[in-house]
């Protein structure tokens, strides 16, 4: 059985702040992505990654897929309180195969 | 990306009801995806629903219990049953599609709607 784990499962940081958020399974995966949720939306597409070792950057926020293809990283870096919310890692073995979350990372950024 | 629309956003329901939520895309897909995120969890799939045929089922979840209909290629409805507390969750409707990547890398990437809160006293 495929399983996601996260860590930590809470964070609370100051503004300006840097974080890392993980994501670890035993299992190998074909794709991962990171979603962002906030209070009373659905889950939002931040980055897909496919390659093993591959490395996005989207802004402040640094993605990195294990060379393995079984653990993800996310860094922020100067966290700013736009950046609360509920950061899932997502990802399926296959493309044929349904896509499973983590239990989520709950990020609060204080001013 | 798909645009999702889902109603209600939110409803409160006494025990024993039933509540039937909508899902509305703007653009033709194959499969829809119904989750379930109960409070302060993470998402778990209840079904997928492929037009023209019965919705196929996760583990711990029944039709009897959660009945969906998929009458065309934008439209889902998902049916909470003789609801006790127990089903008070935020109910979730998404669609894959190709994401950065596009949909030559394999990429299984979700578009959700805003989710349809569900209190159940």
């Amino acid at each position: 059985t495929q399983l996601l784990e996260q860590s930590p499962q809470f964070l609370s940081i100051q503004e300006g702040e840097n974080l890392t958020v993980y994501c670890n399974s035993s299992s190998v995966f074909s794709s991962l992505q990171w979603y962002r949720q906030e209070p009373g939306e659905g889950p939002v597409l931040l980055v897909t990654v496919v390659t093993g070792g591959e490395v996005k950057k989207l802004k402040r926020l640094t993605f990195q897929f294990g060379d393995a293809r079984k653990d993800s990283s996310l860094h922020i870096t100067a966290a700013q309180p736009g950046d609360t919310g509920l950061y899932l890692c997502a990802g399926s073995e296959t493309s044929y195969d349904k896509v499973i979350f983590g239990p989520g990372t709950s990020l609060s950024v204080i001013p | 990306s798909a645009v999702i629309s889902q109603k209600p956003s939110r409803d409160i329901c006494q025990r024993g009801t039933s509540l039937t939520i909508q899902c509305q895309v703007d653009s033709q897909v194959t499969m829809m995806f119904w989750y379930r995120q109960q409070p302060g969890q993470s998402l778990t799939l209840i079904a997928t629903a492929n037009q023209g045929s019965e919705a196929t089922y996760e583990s711990g979840f029944v039709i009897d219990k959660f009945p969906i209909s998929r009458p065309n290629l934008t439209f889902s409805t998902l049916t909470v049953s003789n609801m006790s507390p127990e089903d008070s969750s935020i109910y979730l409707c998404s669609v894959e599609e190709g994401g950065p990547t596009g949909q030559a890398s394999g990429a299984n990437v979700l578009t959700f709607g805003a989710g349809s809160r569900l209190t159940v006293l």
